[in-house]
């Protein structure tokens, strides 16, 4: 069972436009979202990251959103630039006092078009 | 900071051989993890080593394979008999164990893709 799904496995921005990017979880275990970004031939890097008990955190032009409720996160980029064309992996863990396994979405491909 | 790093980074085997995978995690963080990627899906976890004890496998992790971090320190990560099925981007990172129930943040290495023919 896929307990994080993003459902969009591409997106296209234009350059200088936001770019929002989608996940949801089932597993209400989940305590902590992280966002990843992947470039071609290289290792997932670490973006963002929120808690459970906040639902907004901002780190320059990345801001990630968390519904609890709605068992909803998503990642807000803006202004959106060419380098940031990659696959965006969204991933859950629910484990702070043990092995803090991640478990990721299928990814999204964001494309920024000049 | 030199970061995660892993070798070698692409490995060509036929079906049968045996291959093994090198990580070298960032220096001081005791927590180091193996992740599998196919391709359209996103990182799997393996298994995952806290300073030299490994204390949890995937039930991914058949018993054809066999993850080692003695002292500490690197990790390798070796697959017997490979199958055709074990193509895949093998992916490891590494956190310092954060403690007061927060969550560390995992930082990957460049992976090591395997293509078992």
């Amino acid at each position: 069972d896929q307990q994080v799904k993003q459902n969009s496995p591409s997106l296209s921005v234009q350059e200088g436009r936001i770019s929002i990017l989608n996940c949801d979880y089932t597993n209400s275990m989940f305590d902590y979202f992280l966002w990843y970004k992947k470039y071609p031939a290289e290792g997932p890097t670490f973006l963002i990251s929120i808690s459970s008990i906040k639902d907004k955190n901002e780190d320059g032009r990345f801001t990630v959103f968390l519904n609890k409720s709605a068992k909803h996160l998503s990642l807000h980029i803006v202004p959106s630039q060419p380098g940031d064309s990659a696959v965006y992996f969204c991933a859950a863990t629910g484990d702070s006092g043990g092995a803090q396994k991640l478990v990721f979405g299928q990814g999204t491909r964001l494309t920024i078009n000049p | 900071d030199t970061g995660v790093s892993q070798n070698p980074r692409h490995k060509i085997t036929k079906r049968g051989q045996n291959v093994t995978f090198r990580c070298d995690p960032i220096s001081e963080h005791n927590r180091l993890y193996w992740y599998r990627q196919t391709l359209g899906q996103g990182p799997e976890f393996l298994t995952y080593f806290q300073n030299e004890a490994q204390l949890e496998k995937s039930r991914l992790l058949s018993d054809r394979f066999s993850a080692e971090r003695p002292k500490g320190s690197f990790s390798t990560l070796e697959i017997q008999r490979t199958e055709q099925g074990d193509s895949a981007m093998y992916l490891c990172a590494s956190s310092r164990l954060a403690g007061g129930g927060f969550t560390d943040t995992q930082y990957f290495g460049p992976g090591t893709r395997l293509t078992v023919l």
